[in-house]
Protein backbone atom coordinates (compact mmCIF):
# COMPACT_ATOMS: atom_id res chain seq x y z
CA UNK A 1 0.00 0.00 0.00
CA UNK A 2 0.91 4.03 -0.54
CA UNK A 3 1.70 3.84 -3.56
CA UNK A 4 2.70 7.36 -5.36
CA UNK A 5 2.77 7.60 -9.20
CA UNK A 6 3.96 10.66 -10.73
CA UNK A 7 3.28 11.12 -14.89
CA UNK A 8 5.14 11.17 -17.19
CA UNK A 9 8.60 9.59 -16.00
CA UNK A 10 10.68 12.17 -18.34
CA UNK A 11 9.64 14.87 -20.39
CA UNK A 12 11.42 17.28 -23.16
CA UNK A 13 9.43 20.63 -23.94
CA UNK A 14 11.16 23.50 -26.07
CA UNK A 15 11.82 26.79 -24.23
CA UNK A 16 8.81 28.99 -23.73
CA UNK A 17 6.23 26.61 -23.74
CA UNK A 18 4.52 24.79 -20.36
CA UNK A 19 4.76 21.16 -19.13
CA UNK A 20 2.33 20.17 -16.52
CA UNK A 21 3.28 17.05 -14.22
CA UNK A 22 0.71 14.57 -12.31
CA UNK A 23 1.43 13.28 -9.02
CA UNK A 24 -1.10 10.59 -7.88
CA UNK A 25 -1.64 8.78 -4.77
CA UNK A 26 -2.98 5.63 -6.02
CA UNK A 27 -4.71 3.57 -2.82
CA UNK A 28 -5.03 6.50 0.25
CA UNK A 29 -6.05 9.44 0.12
CA UNK A 30 -3.94 12.18 0.14
CA UNK A 31 -4.41 15.56 2.26
CA UNK A 32 -1.08 16.95 1.61
CA UNK A 33 1.65 16.63 -1.04
CA UNK A 34 5.27 18.03 -1.41
CA UNK A 35 6.54 18.71 -4.47
CA UNK A 36 10.64 19.18 -4.60
CA UNK A 37 13.13 19.31 -7.16
CA UNK A 38 16.56 17.76 -7.46
CA UNK A 39 19.54 19.15 -9.44
CA UNK A 40 21.89 16.14 -10.45
CA UNK A 41 23.86 14.80 -7.56
CA UNK A 42 22.17 17.25 -4.86
CA UNK A 43 19.96 17.00 -2.90
CA UNK A 44 16.29 17.15 -2.74
CA UNK A 45 14.67 20.85 -2.09
CA UNK A 46 11.47 21.53 -1.13
CA UNK A 47 9.36 23.71 -3.32
CA UNK A 48 5.91 23.76 -2.03
CA UNK A 49 3.53 22.19 0.19
CA UNK A 50 -0.02 21.75 -1.22
CA UNK A 51 -2.98 20.89 0.78
CA UNK A 52 -6.44 19.59 -0.68
CA UNK A 53 -9.00 21.91 -1.94
CA UNK A 54 -6.42 25.24 -0.84
CA UNK A 55 -3.45 27.45 -2.09
CA UNK A 56 -0.21 25.81 -2.26
CA UNK A 57 2.71 26.99 0.45
CA UNK A 58 5.56 27.76 -1.27
CA UNK A 59 9.25 27.96 0.10
CA UNK A 60 11.46 31.14 -0.30
CA UNK A 61 13.08 31.52 -3.33
CA UNK A 62 10.13 29.94 -5.42
CA UNK A 63 8.65 31.59 -8.24
CA UNK A 64 4.64 30.57 -7.48
CA UNK A 65 3.47 32.04 -10.63
CA UNK A 66 6.37 29.84 -12.34
CA UNK A 67 5.43 26.82 -10.97
CA UNK A 68 1.69 26.46 -10.55
CA UNK A 69 0.71 23.48 -8.28
CA UNK A 70 -3.25 22.43 -8.00
CA UNK A 71 -4.21 19.74 -5.27
CA UNK A 72 -8.27 19.54 -6.63
CA UNK A 73 -8.88 16.22 -5.21
CA UNK A 74 -7.32 13.78 -2.41
CA UNK A 75 -5.59 11.80 -4.87
CA UNK A 76 -3.65 13.92 -7.45
CA UNK A 77 -1.42 17.56 -7.20
CA UNK A 78 -0.04 18.80 -10.84
CA UNK A 79 2.96 21.13 -11.18
CA UNK A 80 2.69 23.21 -13.95
CA UNK A 81 6.00 24.47 -15.15
CA UNK A 82 5.17 27.38 -17.09
CA UNK A 83 7.47 29.71 -19.32
CA UNK A 84 9.92 26.77 -19.46
CA UNK A 85 13.47 27.54 -19.75
CA UNK A 86 16.75 25.45 -19.87
CA UNK A 87 17.21 26.12 -16.28
CA UNK A 88 14.29 24.72 -14.90
CA UNK A 89 15.82 20.96 -16.59
CA UNK A 90 15.37 18.96 -12.71
CA UNK A 91 14.18 15.95 -11.34
CA UNK A 92 10.84 16.86 -9.90
CA UNK A 93 9.82 14.54 -7.15
CA UNK A 94 6.44 14.55 -5.30
CA UNK A 95 5.30 13.03 -2.54
CA UNK A 96 1.90 12.52 -0.44
CA UNK A 97 1.37 12.15 2.83
CA UNK A 98 -1.59 9.68 3.97
CA UNK A 99 -3.45 11.58 6.91
CA UNK A 100 -4.71 7.63 8.45
CA UNK A 101 -1.19 6.69 8.71
CA UNK A 102 -0.33 9.80 10.94
CA UNK A 103 1.01 13.01 9.95
CA UNK A 104 4.82 12.52 9.81
CA UNK A 105 5.00 9.70 6.92
CA UNK A 106 5.24 10.64 3.67
CA UNK A 107 5.80 8.36 0.50
CA UNK A 108 7.36 9.74 -2.73
CA UNK A 109 6.66 9.29 -6.31
CA UNK A 110 9.41 7.49 -8.58
CA UNK A 111 9.81 11.21 -10.09
CA UNK A 112 10.15 12.99 -13.24
CA UNK A 113 12.91 14.40 -15.50
CA UNK A 114 11.97 17.50 -17.14
CA UNK A 115 14.23 18.66 -20.05
CA UNK A 116 14.37 21.99 -21.13
CA UNK A 117 15.58 22.46 -24.61
CA UNK B 1 14.30 26.20 11.89
CA UNK B 2 15.10 22.20 11.00
CA UNK B 3 18.31 21.26 9.96
CA UNK B 4 20.01 17.75 8.69
CA UNK B 5 23.54 17.33 7.76
CA UNK B 6 25.40 14.81 6.22
CA UNK B 7 29.19 15.24 6.82
CA UNK B 8 30.45 12.82 4.34
CA UNK B 9 29.78 13.23 0.18
CA UNK B 10 31.37 9.61 -0.45
CA UNK B 11 31.42 6.68 1.75
CA UNK B 12 33.76 3.98 0.06
CA UNK B 13 33.71 0.32 1.55
CA UNK B 14 35.02 -3.20 0.66
CA UNK B 15 32.12 -5.75 0.45
CA UNK B 16 31.95 -7.34 3.38
CA UNK B 17 32.72 -4.76 5.78
CA UNK B 18 30.24 -3.03 7.69
CA UNK B 19 29.21 0.24 6.69
CA UNK B 20 28.44 3.44 8.30
CA UNK B 21 26.97 6.88 6.83
CA UNK B 22 27.05 9.58 9.16
CA UNK B 23 23.86 11.88 9.95
CA UNK B 24 23.43 15.04 12.11
CA UNK B 25 20.36 17.11 12.80
CA UNK B 26 18.78 20.29 14.04
CA UNK B 27 15.96 20.60 15.28
CA UNK B 28 13.08 22.39 18.42
CA UNK B 29 11.61 19.59 20.33
CA UNK B 30 11.66 16.16 19.47
CA UNK B 31 12.57 14.87 15.99
CA UNK B 32 11.09 12.21 13.60
CA UNK B 33 14.32 10.84 11.88
CA UNK B 34 14.62 9.21 8.31
CA UNK B 35 16.56 7.38 6.01
CA UNK B 36 15.66 7.34 2.48
CA UNK B 37 18.62 5.82 -0.54
CA UNK B 38 18.12 6.67 -4.22
CA UNK B 39 19.13 4.82 -7.02
CA UNK B 40 20.35 6.67 -10.41
CA UNK B 41 17.38 8.28 -12.11
CA UNK B 42 14.34 6.90 -9.35
CA UNK B 43 12.87 8.08 -6.65
CA UNK B 44 13.36 7.70 -2.49
CA UNK B 45 12.98 4.02 -1.35
CA UNK B 46 12.09 4.90 2.25
CA UNK B 47 14.58 2.43 4.34
CA UNK B 48 13.67 3.30 8.26
CA UNK B 49 12.52 5.92 11.01
CA UNK B 50 12.69 6.70 14.32
CA UNK B 51 9.53 8.24 16.30
CA UNK B 52 10.05 7.48 19.80
CA UNK B 53 11.00 4.26 21.82
CA UNK B 54 13.89 2.23 21.18
CA UNK B 55 17.18 4.11 20.44
CA UNK B 56 18.10 1.32 17.72
CA UNK B 57 16.19 0.91 14.81
CA UNK B 58 15.65 -1.35 12.13
CA UNK B 59 14.81 -1.22 8.99
CA UNK B 60 14.86 -2.55 4.94
CA UNK B 61 17.63 -4.46 3.56
CA UNK B 62 19.26 -4.83 6.83
CA UNK B 63 20.29 -1.45 7.46
CA UNK B 64 19.96 -0.21 11.02
CA UNK B 65 20.15 3.39 12.90
CA UNK B 66 20.82 4.65 16.36
CA UNK B 67 19.22 7.82 17.43
CA UNK B 68 21.69 9.33 19.89
CA UNK B 69 19.65 12.59 21.33
CA UNK B 70 23.06 13.88 23.56
CA UNK B 71 24.92 13.83 19.90
CA UNK B 72 22.08 14.59 18.04
CA UNK B 73 23.01 12.13 15.74
CA UNK B 74 20.91 9.53 13.84
CA UNK B 75 24.14 7.25 12.10
CA UNK B 76 23.14 4.37 9.38
CA UNK B 77 24.39 1.26 9.87
CA UNK B 78 25.02 -2.27 8.41
CA UNK B 79 26.44 -4.92 9.55
CA UNK B 80 28.21 -6.59 6.28
CA UNK B 81 27.93 -4.35 3.08
CA UNK B 82 26.83 -5.24 -0.02
CA UNK B 83 27.88 -4.41 -3.77
CA UNK B 84 23.94 -3.57 -4.27
CA UNK B 85 24.19 -1.57 -1.45
CA UNK B 86 25.99 1.15 -3.54
CA UNK B 87 23.35 4.34 -4.06
CA UNK B 88 22.84 7.73 -2.66
CA UNK B 89 21.79 7.80 1.03
CA UNK B 90 19.46 10.40 2.32
CA UNK B 91 19.25 11.45 6.00
CA UNK B 92 15.86 13.52 6.52
CA UNK B 93 14.49 15.43 9.73
CA UNK B 94 10.60 16.04 10.62
CA UNK B 95 9.88 18.18 13.68
CA UNK B 96 6.68 17.59 15.95
CA UNK B 97 5.79 21.26 16.28
CA UNK B 98 3.12 21.50 13.46
CA UNK B 99 0.44 19.20 12.13
CA UNK B 100 1.92 19.77 8.67
CA UNK B 101 5.45 19.78 9.18
CA UNK B 102 8.13 19.07 5.98
CA UNK B 103 10.49 16.82 5.86
CA UNK B 104 14.64 18.48 5.45
CA UNK B 105 16.62 16.46 3.51
CA UNK B 106 20.43 16.22 4.08
CA UNK B 107 22.87 16.74 1.26
CA UNK B 108 23.20 12.66 0.78
CA UNK B 109 25.80 10.65 0.49
CA UNK B 110 27.05 8.08 -1.99
CA UNK B 111 27.58 5.06 -0.79
CA UNK B 112 29.86 2.53 -3.10
CA UNK B 113 30.86 -1.40 -2.39
CA UNK B 114 33.78 -2.24 -3.95
CA UNK B 115 33.25 -6.09 -4.62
Amino acid sequence: GAVVSQHPSWVICKSGTSVKIECRSLDFQATTMFWYRQFPKQSLMLMATSNEGSKATYEQGVEKDKFLINHASLTLSTLTVTSAHPEDSSFYICSARDRDRGLYEQYFGPGTRLTVT
Amino acid sequence: AQSVAQPEDQVNVAEGNPLTVKCTYSVSGNPYLFWYVQYPNRGLQFLLKYITGDNLVKGSYGFEAEFNKSQTSFHLKKPSALVSDSALYFCAVSGLYSSASKIIFGSGTRLSIRP
